[in-house]
């Protein structure tokens, strides 16, 4: 399979720990994207990588977050000091740079803290 | 700034009635359009997108959409809803000067009785 993957598909933490997700995108895209999705809510901003530098970052994205992309290819998203307000779907998409801005997601990780 | 509205997040259709899904969007450059269906627990699937060009847009499983810009609207329609239909959708609007970021409505809730 060549589409973009995330690590792992689920992760229940307890409030306080720290978590990390891996993202995969698809090989030749240098464009990655970070969404957080909450139940019954649509997909929301929360950064994007050009290659490996980190160009836009949403107002979402708190201290507690840092998302890293060091060799322009996988990405890491972390959350320090889990609280329950972060529970949500964690979404990965990569782009080619194309003009139509189609963006390809991955299936998601899943967070719950306890 | 972008933004999308989903009007209705529930949508209850009979199958084989017409399915529309409305949304309207808010954009200060010439926007690219895009609906993507989402079924549980998955990620975000590309149905249609709208670029440049034929206001009418063709997509997968027998989905389409109009760009209306007198409107500000894309709504999705299909002509006979099947079973397999029912997802969540999302509407959404890229914005070119940020990378292509994806703004994404609160998304509809397709339900098909039999």
């Amino acid at each position: 399979d060549t589409g973009v993957s995330q690590d792992p598909r689920h992760k229940i933490t307890k409030r306080g720990q720290n978590v990390t997700f891996r993202c995969d995108p698809i090989s030749e895209h240098n464009r990655l994207y970070w969404y957080r999705q909450t139940l019954g809510q649509g997909p929301e901003f929360l950064t994007y990588f050009q290659n490996e530098a980190q160009l836009e970052k949403s107002r979402l994205l708190s201290d507690r977050f840092s998302a890293e992309r060091p060799k322009g290819s996988f990405s890491t998203l972390e959350i320090q000091r889990t609280e329950q307000g972060d529970s949500a779907m964690y979404l990965c998409a990569s782009s080619g740079g194309l003009a139509s801005g189609e963006l390809f997601f991955g299936e998601g990780s899943r967070l719950t803290v306890l | 700034a972008q933004s999308v509205t989903q009007l209705g997040s529930h949508v209850s259709v009979s199958e084989g009635a017409l399915v529309l899904l409305r949304c309207n969007y808010s954009s200060s450059v010439p926007p690219y359009l895009f609906w993507y269906v989402q079924y549980p627990n998955q990620g975000l699937q590309l149905l249609l997108k709208y670029t440049t060009g034929a206001t009418l847009v063709k997509g997968i499983n027998g989905f389409e959409a109009e760009f209306k810009k007198s409107e500000t609207s894309f709504h999705l329609t299909k002509p006979s809803a099947h079973m397999s239909d029912a997802a969540e959708y999302f509407c959404a609007v890229s914005d070119a000067n940020a990378g292509n970021m994806l703004t994404f409505g609160g998304g509809t809730r397709l339900m098909v009785k039999p």
